[in-house]
């Protein structure tokens, strides 16, 4: 099973962007790249999820790298609201198995 | 639409004692899937399912048993608790398998065995 490197932690500002790495340098033609954030406690929650090109959708944006054994979740804009634990994860072809790794937490400082 | 939901919330159970968390989704999801999470660390697969009658092991199957008789429901069984099953489960559901969509979660359950 094809797996994700992430740093462990990030900071930012309020109303900065961030980009959030994500590694997947094992990934096969048909994995869909997913990302989810998890609140503190919450469940995880979906963010984006992408295949070979850039997407964007009212939380954020995924920017793939043309290999795509990389890619970058952006988070225009920064809040408060924001600081969670990201996590980029590969959707198999045949669904039904996300499996996580450790995430990033992201910081938040006003 | 609901979503994803999960009771109980919260329980307390005996080492030895068997219990039952339920999932349930109203969005006529194929795939279901079960995670738990131990305190401070990420999301891992217990047991999966493509669809009702089909079932398959994820990460750390052992100590749970799963089946899926209706599309809407995906109940994990807990045969005999240890304590090493103190954790925070999540339910999961997506449409289909070939990953073109998110996955909804649940809110959890926090089972605590003592």
């Amino acid at each position: 099973d094809a797996k994700t490197t992430q740093p462990n932690s990030m900071e930012s500002n309020e109303e900065e962007p961030v980009h959030l790495p994500c590694n997947h340098s094992t990934i096969s033609g048909t994995d869909y790249i997913h990302w989810y954030r998890q609140l503190p406690s919450q469940g995880p929650e979906y963010v984006i999820h992408g295949l070979t090109s850039n997407v964007n959708n009212r939380m954020a944006s995924l920017a793939i790298a043309e290999d795509r054994k990389s890619s970058t979740l952006i988070l225009h804009r920064a809040t408060l609201r924001d600081a969670a634990v990201y996590y980029c994860i590969l959707s198999y072809n045949q669904g039904g198995k996300l499996i996580f790794g450790q995430g990033t937490e992201l910081s938040v400082k006003p | 639409n609901a979503g994803v939901t999960q009771t109980p919330k919260f329980q307390v159970l005996k080492t030895g004692q068997s219990m039952t968390l339920q999932c349930a989704q109203d969005m006529n999801h194929e795939y279901m899937s079960w995670y738990r999470q131990d305190p401070g660390m990420g999301l891992r697969l217990i047991h999966y399912s493509v669809g009702a009658g089909i079932t398959d092991q994820g990460e750390v199957p052992n100590g749970y048993n799963v089946s899926r008789s209706t599309t809407e429901d995906f109940p994990l069984r807990l045969l005999s608790a240890a304590p090493s099953q103190t954790s925070v489960y999540f339910c999961a559901s997506i449409p289909s398998g070939t990953g073109k969509n998110g996955y909804t979660f649940g809110s959890g359950t926090r089972l605590t065995v003592v």
